[in-house]
């Protein structure tokens, strides 16, 4: 079946400084990915939709500066989480889909820990 | 807007017995997808079981089973002889088919299996 891939599953960051998190579709083209954040006992609340070749498009309340999307190609998109606060500590998921297909394929999680 | 609700914050249920975890949902589309997702504690999403909107026919998946009744916007999710590894938080989530909409999740179901 369909495989996408989360790395990393778990960082430690300082305060300040960036992270990068990447997310692939291993064995399909992904036309469209999305990020979400989950906090404990929550449901997944979408942060941004990213189309390949195109800008990403960020839910109300989500700061586009502080959370990078980059869709590059078919089968990799970034999230990179800009000067991180200990606020921003989460677990971050991403899903991948092609416009044909369904359902949504998601990978296994970044838990993110910003000391 | 589309919406889910899942009506049942947390759900117990004997080792062995079927228990039903509900989901209605709001939208104005007629062609859509519907999913179960579980996640257990590792976070991982996995995918339990889906239904397409324009097939009457209920899904089914080993113990998995769905009662979809379209007209009542309804959705539910039945298992049957269930297992400890059935623990998990449990995600009723809408699909707009053919476009590269964004899952719609409700809040999810905590379900609690006792030995």
């Amino acid at each position: 079946g369909a495989v996408v891939s989360q790395h990393p599953s778990w960082v430690i960051c300082k305060s300040g400084t960036s992270v990068k998190i990447e997310c692939r579709s291993l064995d399909f083209q992904a036309t469209t990915m999305f990020w979400y954040r989950q906090f404990p006992k929550q449901s997944l609340m979408l942060m941004a939709t990213s189309n390949e070749g195109s800008k990403a498009t960020y839910e109300q309340g989500v700061e586009k500066d502080k959370f990078l999307i980059n869709h590059a190609s078919l089968t990799l998109s970034t999230l990179t989480v800009t000067s991180a606060h200990p606020e921003d500590s989460s677990f971050y998921i991403c899903s991948a889909g092609h416009w044909r297909n369904s359902p949504l394929h998601f990978g296994n999680g970044t838990r993110l820990t910003v000391t | 807007a589309q919406t889910v609700t899942q009506s049942q914050p947390e759900m117990s249920v004997q080792e062995a017995e079927t228990v039903t975890l509900s989901c209605t949902y709001d939208t104005s589309e007629s062609d859509y997808y519907l999913f179960w997702y579980k996640q257990p504690p590792s976070r991982q999403m996995i995918l339990v079981i889906r239904q397409e909107a324009y097939k009457q026919q209920n899904a089914t998946e080993n113990r998995f089973s769905v009662n979809f009744q379209k007209a009542a916007k309804s959705f539910s999710l039945k298992i049957s002889d269930s297992q400890l590894g059935d623990a998990a938080m449990y995600f009723c989530a809408w699909f707009r088919k053919g476009g590269s909409e964004k899952l719609v999740f409700g809040k999810g179901t905590k379900l609690t299996v006792n030995p």
